[in-house]
């Protein structure tokens, strides 16, 4: 079955450092990928995608790409900020028992990031 | 105002009680799921619905019941058979296929 694997945290880092959270996954076809961000006591939202290989994807300074050869999609930020942490999942989508209309996203265990000044 | 609404914010369950979460969307998508978040994991499928007066049980479908009247609602319900129920609770709504998942802002159940 689909599988996600994502660093554990927490990852704590000062202001303007650069981040890395690796993500590896195993699936069968061509699933897309996804990182979500949760703020605490809030739901997830929707950070980036990216639904072919090599298809770079990115949303307020963070970015993934599709790596189908090492079947990873690592979230990288060149400066991370203060209202940057929170806990970070990586997931990925394939089309579940031909269902047609939905599919079914299977989710790593989620990454902590702390940010301080 | 578009968007996905879940109430209550929290909701506690006595011992035996069936309870019942409440999601909303008015962004006319076709699919609607439910997740269970625990502390430390992953989100985990308990059911998703394509259509409606239409539903399947996700991985976790064990004490929990839902339902699809209507495009714009699917409530899940946490009956007593439900052991362990206390976690955050997340709605999420899909236009179809490959589409992306959107979430709603959850449901934390706690137990008294």
């Amino acid at each position: 079955g689909n599988s996600v694997t994502q660093m554990e945290g927490p990852v704590t880092l000062s202001e303007e450092a650069s981040l890395t959270i690796n993500c590896t996954y195993t699936a069968t076809g061509y699933p897309s990928l996804f990182w979500y961000v949760q703020y605490p006591g809030e739901g997830l939202q929707l950070l980036l995608k990216a639904t072919k290989a090599d298809d770079k994807g990115s949303n307020k300074g963070f970015e993934a790409t599709y790596r189908k050869e090492t079947t990873s999609f690592h979230l990288e930020k060149g400066s991370v900020q203060v209202s940057d942490s929170a806990v970070y999942f990586c997931a990925l989508s394939g089309v579940w028992e031909n269902t047609g209309t939905a599919s079914k996203l299977t989710f790593g265990t989620g990454t902590r990031l702390q940010v301080t000044l | 105002d578009g968007g996905i609404t879940q109430s209550p914010k929290y909701l506690f369950r006595k011992e035996g009680q069936n309870v019942t979460l409440s999601c909303e969307q008015n962004l006319n998508h076709d699919a609607m799921y439910w997740y269970r978040q625990d502390p430390g994991q992953g989100l985990r499928l308990i059911y998703y619905s394509q259509i409606v007066n239409d539903f399947q049980k996700g991985d976790i479908a064990e004490g929990y019941s839902v339902s699809r009247e209507k495009k714009e609602s699917f409530p899940l319900t946490v009956t007593s058979a439900q052991k362990n129920p206390t976690a955050f609770y997340l709605c999420a709504t899909q236009r179809g296929g490959r589409e992306t998942q959107y979430f709603g802002p959850g449901t934390r159940l706690l137990v008294l």
